[in-house]
């Protein structure tokens, strides 16, 4: 079955760059129409979609958080990295991996990871 | 890229239906087949319930359906039960990104 499990620091300074990683199981970034995307939710508010990388690397990123976002995968360890620069207290979430299949529930998110909590702070 | 717009709250009583709004625009809600609908319990991750509009994922119960009119999406849970009272929320997909909604907490009486 498919399984996805977020790790990274649960605090992190204003000002650093966070690093997430998703490591997955029960399926492959190397299946045609695969993807695997981040989302995040602040505590007592609204999902927040981040970034997406398909099996063919082609890397889709919110407009908004564009320019401190990178996505990047490694097939061979079944894990996707998630990097944000110049972290600010809004930046304050739990941090949500989730799966894609394009030729299987369209391009929805149809597994998620339990979700990791950030918290930005001095 | 402005989140879609969802009713706060809506509640019911068990076996009532309730339906919750997603509004968009022309560029998002109205330009794609691709709403979906989440269902958060408190602390758990969201659950896929619809995608495309108005199709359930396996194991989806048949109360839940969707449907979509012009640039606004809906969510309706027919027979309402206890464990459906969750946080909803809408999202579409927009050519190369997403947005989601602003959520909707169903409280069942």
């Amino acid at each position: 079955q498919i399984t996805l499990k977020e790790s990274g620091p649960t605090l992190v300074k204003p000002t650093q760059t966070l690093t997430l990683t998703c490591t997955f199981s029960g399926f492959s970034l190397n299946t045609h129409g695969v993807g695997v995307n981040w989302i995040r939710q602040p505590p007592g508010k609204a999902l927040e979609w981040l970034a997406l990388i398909y099996w063919d690397d082609d890397k889709r990123y919110s407009p908004s958080l564009k320019s401190r976002l990178t996505i990047t995968k490694d097939t061979s360890k079944n894990q996707v990295v998630l990097t944000m620069t110049n972290m600010d207290p809004v930046d304050t979430a739990t941090y949500y991996c989730a799966h894609t299949a394009i030729f299987g529930v369209g391009p929805n998110f149809d597994y998620w990871g339990q979700g990791t909590l950030v918290t930005v702070s001095s | 890229q402005s989140a879609l717009t969802q009713p706060r709250s809506v509640s019911g009583s068990p076996g009532q239906s309730v339906t919750i709004s997603c509004t968009g625009t022309s560029s998002d809600v109205g330009s794609y087949n691709f709403v979906s609908w989440y269902q958060q319990h408190p602390g758990k991750a969201p659950k896929l319930m619809i995608y495309d509009v108005s199709k359930r994922p396996s194991g989806v119960p048949a109360r839940f359906s969707g449907s979509k009119s012009g640039n606004t999406a809906s969510l309706t849970i027919s027979g309402l039960q206890a464990e459906d009272e969750a946080d909803y929320y809408c999202c579409s997909y927009v050519g190369r990104y997403y947005v989601f909604g602003t959520g909707t907490k169903v409280t069942v009486l």
